[in-house]
């Protein structure tokens, strides 16, 4: 069945450090892949998504692109700032039976 | 938009009452999600739905577990009774797919369930 592995957490960077955070999937058919990003307390949050093989996904700095040959949807960052820390979720769709599923799950501490 | 919409934002109870959470999802979005978190078993589907109708229920953990959704912008989670193991952050997400293709989940605050 479909899955997803995520890199164990927890991270600890220092601020303007480079992160990557690593996932691959296992999917049977062409799934859509997203990071979601939880703050202490709140609900998941889109960070980025890409729908097809070679998308690459971006937004507030974070990138991730989707490869096929991989099967992997890493997520990076150039420099981080203390408020990126929080946890970050890599996931799939399966887009025919419309349900997602999700890493484990990576906690990501900056320190200034 | 206001986003999807759970209440209670917190609910602390003693085992054996009933507990009722509650979800608005986005207008418009055709799916509907529940999942339970905790430390140690992560993000759970519990259940969800398309247009109202329930689709998959498989992640209930047992028969003290109910949902329904009486229309398209409402939906509730029930527990009864209950026991201090359900004691979890409950999240109610929606998706807009059907003719939309966008398949992305977008999910509400969180109910934080204390049962002692």
């Amino acid at each position: 069945g479909d899955s997803v592995t995520q890199m164990e957490g927890p991270v600890t960077l220092s601020e303007e450090a480079f992160l990557t955070i690593n996932c691959t999937y296992t999917a049977t058919g062409y799934p859509s892949l997203f990071w979601y990003v939880q703050y202490p307390g709140e609900g998941l949050q889109l960070l980025l998504k890409a729908t097809k093989a070679d998308d690459k996904g971006s937004n507030k700095g974070f990138e991730a692109t989707y490869r096929k040959e991989t099967t992997s949807f890493h997520l990076e960052k150039g420099s981080v700032q203390v408020s990126d820390s929080a946890v970050y979720f890599c996931a799939l769709s399966d887009k025919g039976l419309n349900k997602f599923y999700f890493g484990s799950g990576t906690k990501l501490n900056v320190k200034p | 938009d206001a986003g999807v919409i759970q209440s209670p934002r917190h609910e602390v109870t003693e085992m054996g009452q009933e507990v009722t959470l509650r979800c608005k999802p986005i207008s418009g979005h055709d799916y509907l999600f529940w999942y339970r978190q905790t430390m140690m078993r992560g993000l759970e589907l519990l259940i969800y739905f398309n247009n109202n109708v329930p689709i998959d229920d498989s992640g209930m953990p047992e028969d003290r577990f109910s949902a329904k959704m009486p229309n398209a912008s409402f939906s509730t989670l029930k527990i009864q009774p209950s026991e201090p193991r359900d004691s979890a952050v409950y999240f109610c997400a929606s998706s807009p797919t059907g003719t939309s293709g966008d398949d992305t989940q977008y999910f509400g605050p969180g109910t934080r369930l204390t049962v002692l």
